[in-house]
């Protein structure tokens, strides 16, 4: 299993500025990946995070607007830049517990954006 | 690309009811896995399948993945008030990331 430590647990942020979302595991990792619920859906994958090479980016995700990092393979961040009302969701940090792809998920407790 | 659809989209029981969500692919998974998401938490895996016609059972809780490996079901028998939560289905995409459904959320009244 893995546990993952994601924080800030929820924000309140004003238009126009940026959050930095952090993600730490206690395990090494291959992949991290990156999800966004908007209230009452599903989970969207934004991207998947490797080590060593830049992230992979879901359709209708870009760079730009969510920088990610992942310096190690036990810690990520997400930036959600540039932020609008649009915006405001949960993002949830996901790593697996195995080898891929025959294993279960595990996710962090999310960061509860709200954009104002 | 992949697209995982799931229903219903809501369930209202009443405890002691069984309740049945189902999910459909539009292409062929290698797996399928359930989550169990309750309010205001994270979702939380409950069980993976991987071969053609599959059942597997979990107290209350049967899961099904159908022969053509493209459809799945969960099933619970006798609701009781601590299964209130969404489930989800979700599909391995190309990229080993999940891919899930819309997900049902289950509503049980004592």
């Amino acid at each position: 299993s893995a546990v993952i430590s994601q924080k800030p647990s929820r924000d309140i942020c004003q238009r126009g500025t940026s959050l930095t979302i952090q993600c730490q595991v206690d395990s090494q990792v291959t992949m991290m990946f990156w999800y966004r619920q908007q209230p009452g859906q599903s989970l969207t994958l934004i991207a998947t995070a490797n080590q060593g090479s830049e992230a992979t980016y879901e359709s209708g995700f870009v760079i730009d607007k969510f920088p990610i990092s992942r310096p190690n393979l036990t810690f990520s961040t997400l930036t959600v830049s540039n932020m609008s009302p649009e915006d405001s969701s949960i993002y949830l940090c996901s790593v697996a517990g195995g080898i891929l792809p025959n294993t279960e998920a595990f996710f962090g407790q999310g960061t509860r954006l709200t954009v104002v | 690309g992949q697209q995982v659809m799931q229903i219903p989209q809501y369930q209202h029981v009443q405890e002691g009811e069984d309740f049945t969500t189902y999910c459909n692919s539009s292409t062929t998974l290698s797996n399928i896995q359930w989550y169990k998401q309750r309010p205001g938490g994270h979702p939380v895996f409950l069980i993976q399948l991987v071969k053609s016609g599959e059942v597997k059972k979990q107290k209350r809780l049967t899961f099904q993945f159908g022969e053509a490996k493209k459809n799945s079901s969960l099933h619970i028998t006798a609701t009781q008030t601590t299964d209130v939560g969404t489930y989800f289905c979700a599909g391995v995409n190309s990229g080993y990331a999940l891919n899930f459904g819309k997900g049902t959320s289950l509503l049980v009244t004592p």
